[in-house]
């Protein structure tokens, strides 16, 4: 992930419409892409994972959608509350026990 | 279950001073992980431990040293502290080979001076 020192992107939607995070990945040779969610003052919680032999992975109000072609992610919440509010990192792995993570993007859900 | 817990929540240090990060989890996990991380930054792997016994260097491991006393226990060392290790520190843990899955501890905010 790059690093976007201390302004980190923001997304700003209205409570009930789905948000779409996404994420640039620099290794070709990842195997593993895993998006977290870390509520302030908090340590990041996992909410979905994906192989890289898969393009889509859906769970409950998510998706992780993957284009190895250009090398992307992206998180779709579908009907986003104010619990979402939070930063969303992407994090690829190549197989081992290094896990690689981006900045993050701040999601900020409007009432 | 507790899950991964971390002492001390919070730390100042004056530089030069040395502490012990303390991490613990009850979830019978093979492998464990400690992180930094800045502000607007993710998180760096300073150290991981694959399996009780085995401890590896990760991203950023210059200045500080691992044990991992148990399969339940994890620490992380700072010899000497320096301000440019002013971060919140983050232990981790993962049934690796099962899931990539990492459950991460509330975090140790440390501030040296």
């Amino acid at each position: 992930g790059e690093n976007v020192g201390l302004h980190l992107p923001t997304l700003s939607v209205q409570e009930g419409d789905n948000s779409i995070i996404n994420c640039a990945y620099s290794n070709s040779a990842s195997d593993y892409f895993i998006w977290y969610k870390q509520e302030s003052g908090k340590g990041p919680q996992f909410i979905i994972d994906i192989r890289s032999n898969m393009d889509k992975r859906q769970g409950q109000r998510v998706t992780v959608l993957l284009n190895k072609t250009v090398k992307h992610l992206s998180l779709q919440i579908a009907a986003t509350q104010p619990g979402d509010s939070a930063v969303y990192f992407c994090a690829e792995n190549t197989g081992g026990f290094k896990t690689i993570f981006g900045a993050g993007t701040r999601l900020f859900v409007k009432a | 279950n507790a899950g991964v817990t971390q002492t001390p929540k919070f730390q100042v240090l004056k530089t030069g001073q040395s502490m012990t990060l303390q991490c613990a989890q009850d979830m019978n996990h093979n492998s464990m992980y400690w992180y930094r991380q800045d502000p607007g930054m993710g998180l760096r792997l300073i150290y991981y431990s694959a399996s009780e016994g085995t401890t590896d260097k990760g991203e950023v491991p210059n200045g500080y040293n691992v044990s991992r006393l148990n399969k339940r226990e994890f620490s992380l060392r700072l010899e000497s502290a320096a301000p440019s290790q002013t971060s919140v520190y983050f232990c981790a843990s993962s049934e690796a080979g099962v899931s990539y899955e990492q459950y991460f501890g509330p975090g140790t905010r440390l501030t040296v001076t």
